[in-house]
């Protein structure tokens, strides 16, 4: 069952400007990975975060995980033109156990 | 990094047909594939589980004789929508787990999914 929640569910920025996109779930989790998605094309891994990780950071992109909330966030600095896709967590409870994806957060970034 | 293909990346058929799509780990061996529908603006639903060598693991509210899945071999699980119906137009995405990788690294790598247009 799908239990992850990100909002917002669509965000519009310009070139250059920070784009941050959070995720909400509703069980323990082993692992949260965050994935991007251009329109009509499969899923590209982003980054992944265990959940004894608090924060990391891949290029230009910084997730941060709380596990007391049960919340993550995906910050992609400097944002590009290119960078417009829907942005997906994903959560898994360990083990071989499934991923659970969350409803998505489509970013539109302007030139 | 590794490479899933499927195959036909789109496919229009009339309704009552049955249409198959191909899932391929292309650079390494995969014991488990999982099957996903998404549909436009939503989410990916997982449908399926794939084990090589054995019954496939369907997830609640989808039919099994209706999605035939089939985990041949260690590169290449096959999901086959029979009796198509316009209601099963959607994009379809497998990904595959490495067999080598650890448990506690659970990385899937996805296809580039499959359009489905039932007519």
């Amino acid at each position: 069952s799908q239990q992850g929640e990100e909002d917002p569910q669509a965000l519009s920025i310009q070139e250059g400007e920070n784009a941050t996109m959070n995720c909400s779930y509703k069980t323990s989790i082993n692992n949260l990975q965050w994935y991007r998605q251009n329109s009509g094309r499969g899923l590209v891994h982003l980054i992944l975060i265990r959940s004894n990780e608090r924060e990391k950071h891949s290029g230009r992109l910084r997730v941060t995980l709380d596990t007391s909330k049960k919340s993550s966030s995906l910050l992609i600095t400097a944002s590009r033109a290119a960078d417009t896709a829907s942005y997906f967590c994903a959560t898994d409870a360990g083990g071989y156990s499934t991923l659970t994806f969350g409803k998505g957060t489509m970013l539109l970034v302007s030139p | 990094g590794a490479v899933v293909s499927q195959h036909p990346s789109w496919v229009i058929c009339k309704s009552g047909t049955s249409v198959k799509i191909e899932c391929r780990s292309l650079d390494f061996q995969a014991t488990t594939m999982f099957w996903y529908r998404q549909f436009p603006k939503q989410s990916l639903m997982l449908m399926a589980t794939s084990n090589e060598g054995s019954k496939a693991t369907y997830e609640q509210g989808v039919e099994k004789d209706k999605f035939l899945i089939n985990h041949a071999s260690l590169t290449l699980s096959t999901l086959t929508v029979t009796s198509a119906h316009p209601e099963d137009s959607s994009f379809y995405i497998c990904s595959a787990r490495d067999l080598l990788a650890g448990t506690s690294y659970n990385e899937q790598f996805f296809g580039p999914g499959t359009r489905l247009t039932v007519l």
